[in-house]
């Protein structure tokens, strides 16, 4: 399966530290993207990162992603309350079409 | 980016009714995609909607149980048949405007079924 597995399922820090998620896939894949979900609403694009890239910004938003280890990491720098969310990994293969994980859900404390 | 209007936002059901759920963009797409999101779960793919074709179902999801129709390219529908409680989901439409691979979302319908 193309399918992300999110780690961990759940994270739960203080206003001003880093959170970071992790996503993991099995085969080989186009580009990864991440996505933010509110209180299970609509999921808004936060950023793609293709195969040929290593490492991509987005203000406080950082991706890595190692091809080798089929893995690519999220990192939200200076945490902030309103970055409460569910954070999911979509991986695209030759389908094109994003395949979902499940996600790791954030909370960040005031 | 794509604006899109989902409705509703939810419903409470009977078991045995339907349910069409709407999704209207403001921009022409080719491709519109369904998701059901179960509680706790990821996103599952339920069809691929392009306008002028009959929709293209994942497995596991058959056209009985949720008929789409794509009338045109800003438009699309998905039914939820003779609901069961097990149908209880969110529902998200999206698109991939310009086929610049990242999605736009709906703001999903929230289905209770009792």
């Amino acid at each position: 399966s193309q399918q992300g597995e999110e780690d961990p399922q759940a994270l739960s820090i203080q206003e001003g530290e880093n959170a970071t998620m992790n996503c993991s896939y099995k085969t080989s894949i186009n580009n990864l993207q991440w996505y933010r979900q509110n209180s299970g609403r609509g999921l808004v694009h936060l950023i793609l990162i293709r195969s040929n890239e290593r490492e991509k910004h987005s203000g406080r938003l950082r991706v890595t992603l190692d091809t080798s280890k089929k893995s690519s990491s999220l990192l939200i720098t200076a945490s902030r309350a309103a970055d409460t969310a569910s954070y999911f990994c979509a991986v695209v293969g030759g389908s094109y079409i994003p395949t979902f994980g499940r996600g790791t859900s954030l909370i960040v404390h005031p | 980016s794509a604006v899109i209007s989902q409705k509703p936002s939810r419903d409470i059901c009977q078991r045995g009714t339907s349910l069409t759920i709407q999704c209207q963009v403001d921009s022409q797409v080719t491709m519109m995609f369904w998701y059901r999101q179960q509680p706790g779960q990821s996103l599952t793919l339920i069809a691929t909607a392009n306008q002028g074709s009959e929709a293209t179902y994942e497995s596991g999801f058959v056209i009985d149980k949720f008929p789409i129709s794509r009338p045109n390219l800003t438009f699309s529908t998905l039914t939820v048949s003779n609901m069961s409680p097990e149908d209880s989901s969110i529902y998200l439409c999206s698109v991939d405007e310009g086929g610049n691979e990242k999605l736009f979302f709906g703001s999903g319908t929230q289905l209770s079924v009792l």
